[in-house]
């Protein structure tokens, strides 16, 4: 069964502090991976696609990192307006639906 | 306009009444996905078409739930003899690519029944 667990479920950081998220996924034959980020209230809003090991994608302060089980969110720095729940999900099966993780809540304080 | 949009962004209602549920997605996307977000059960895929026709059903949850799209565009999500368990954020998103593109979210309806 497809299935992808994210950690961990919360993070605070200190504004400046850097840190990573981690996105574990279980699928049969990974045909995308993708990060989103939802503030309160709102839908998802698309960030990274990734498809294949060794695949990374950057952008501002957020780099997206993909292994053969795993990827990976590094944030660098951060700013509070990073605060929100960052969502990792999967193409499951043939007709493009998309598995989530759980997602992590990231909090930044300044 | 720009973004998937739904409608309406907030619905209210009593146990046992019908509901539904509007979405419209970018101009010119093809895949229209249903999604529901609840407490502890996070994002679940509900029901996904390609222009009308809705080849994966498989995410509605019982058959008080059902979904049409016409002309390729606006999708309508119907929950009928609404339960509290309904009760979640349903979002919906469009894809230009059907299957492998990329999909894109819509701000979400906030159904809470009653």
């Amino acid at each position: 069964e497809d299935q992808v667990t994210q950690s961990p479920e919360a993070l605070r950081l200190q504004e400046g502090e850097s840190s990573s998220l981690n996105c574990s996924y279980t699928v049969s034959g990974l045909r995308g991976l993708f990060w989103y980020r939802q503030d309160p209230g709102k839908g998802p809003e698309f960030l990274f696609t990734l498809y294949s090991a060794g695949e990374e994608k950057e952008k501002e302060r957020l780099k997206a990192t993909l292994t053969k089980k795993e990827s990976f969110l590094h944030i660098t720095a951060p700013k509070p307006e990073d605060s929100a729940t960052y969502l990792c999900a999967v193409f499951s099966g043939n007709t493009g639906k998309l598995i989530f993780g759980q997602g992590t809540t990231l909090q930044v304080k300044p | 306009g720009a973004g998937v949009s739904q409608s309406p962004s907030n619905k209210v209602t009593e146990k046992g009444k019908d509901v539904e549920l509007r979405c419209d997605p970018i101009s010119g996307h093809t895949a229209l996905y249903w999604y529901r977000q609840s407490l502890g059960q996070g994002l679940e895929f509900l029901i996904y078409f390609q222009g009308n026709s809705a080849p994966d059903k498989s995410g509605l949850p019982s058959d008080r739930f059902s979904a049409e799209r016409t002309g390729g565009s606006v999708s309508t999500l119907t929950i009928q003899r609404t339960q509290q368990e309904d009760s979640a954020v349903y979002l919906c998103a469009s894809s230009l690519v059907p299957v492998q593109g990329t999909q894109y979210f819509g701000p979400g309806t906030r159904l809470l029944v009653l």
